[in-house]
């Protein structure tokens, strides 16, 4: 079974631009979420949609935004970028309807805002 | 809320001794707990987890770890050290609660073994 994959695996932005990212999640799991790693914040949760629905957030400003297709494939989308925002991005699937579910990330996409 | 703190940043351990990375935990409930490593210019790989049971939960690579409840803590630990275990490991956790994805990480220890 394919795991997680993300595209692109790097990018270089400039501030004020905006970016989208995908995730194709393992096959068969419905529910993808996004993390941000930075070296100064760790790994920090953004969302978590399933179902096309958003069901968790997490910290972060109005700028980030995510959305899930009927496939379970999930884009987010980063506006007006900033010098702050460069970071490794990570998706996770996991199955949903257990409550013991783990998630499995892919391979992060690596964005450089210059 | 839900965090988890890994005190150690860095941990040098010698090739063949024994390695232990240290997580301490905080969740409303039941935890639902994890051990992940991550290699350079890659994503995470899940090594083990604790959901019930046993205290020991043994994962990839020969590593295992210990729940213990009444510390709040959950050791990753392993007999002997390779070299190729040199990397960046995270614990993380989760309410075990139906309709809660949010893991939530530590900052991540640096695992290096000497030679």
């Amino acid at each position: 079974k394919a795991g997680v994959t993300q595209t692109p695996r790097y990018l270089i932005k400039t501030r004020g631009q905006q970016v989208t990212l995908s995730c194709s999640p393992i096959s068969g799991h419905r529910s993808v979420s996004w993390y941000q790693q930075t070296p100064g914040q760790g790994l920090q949760f953004l969302f978590e949609y399933f179902s096309e629905t958003q069901r968790n957030k997490g910290n972060f400003p109005g700028r980030f935004s995510g959305r899930q297709f009927s496939n379970s494939r999930s884009e987010m989308n980063v506006s007006t970028l900033e010098l702050g925002d460069s970071a490794l991005y990570l998706c996770a699937s996991s199955l949903f309807g257990t409550v013991n579910n783990e998630q499995f990330f892919g391979p992060g996409t690596r964005l450089t805002v210059l | 809320a839900q965090s988890v703190a890994q005190p150690e940043d860095q941990v040098n351990v010698a090739e063949g001794n024994p390695l232990t990375v240290k997580c301490t935990y905080s969740v409303s409930g039941n935890p639902y707990l994890f051990w992940y490593v991550q290699y350079p210019n890659r994503g995470l790989q899940f090594l083990l987890k604790y959901i019930t049971g046993d205290n020991l939960v043994k994962g990839s690579y020969g590593f295992e770890a210990e729940f213990n409840k009444s510390q709040t803590s959950f050791h990753l630990k392993k007999p002997s050290a390779l070299v190729s275990d040199s990397a960046l490991y995270f614990c993380a956790v989760r309410a075990l609660n139906f309709g809660n994805e949010k893991l939530t990480f530590g900052t991540g220890t640096r695992l290096t073994i000497i030679p």
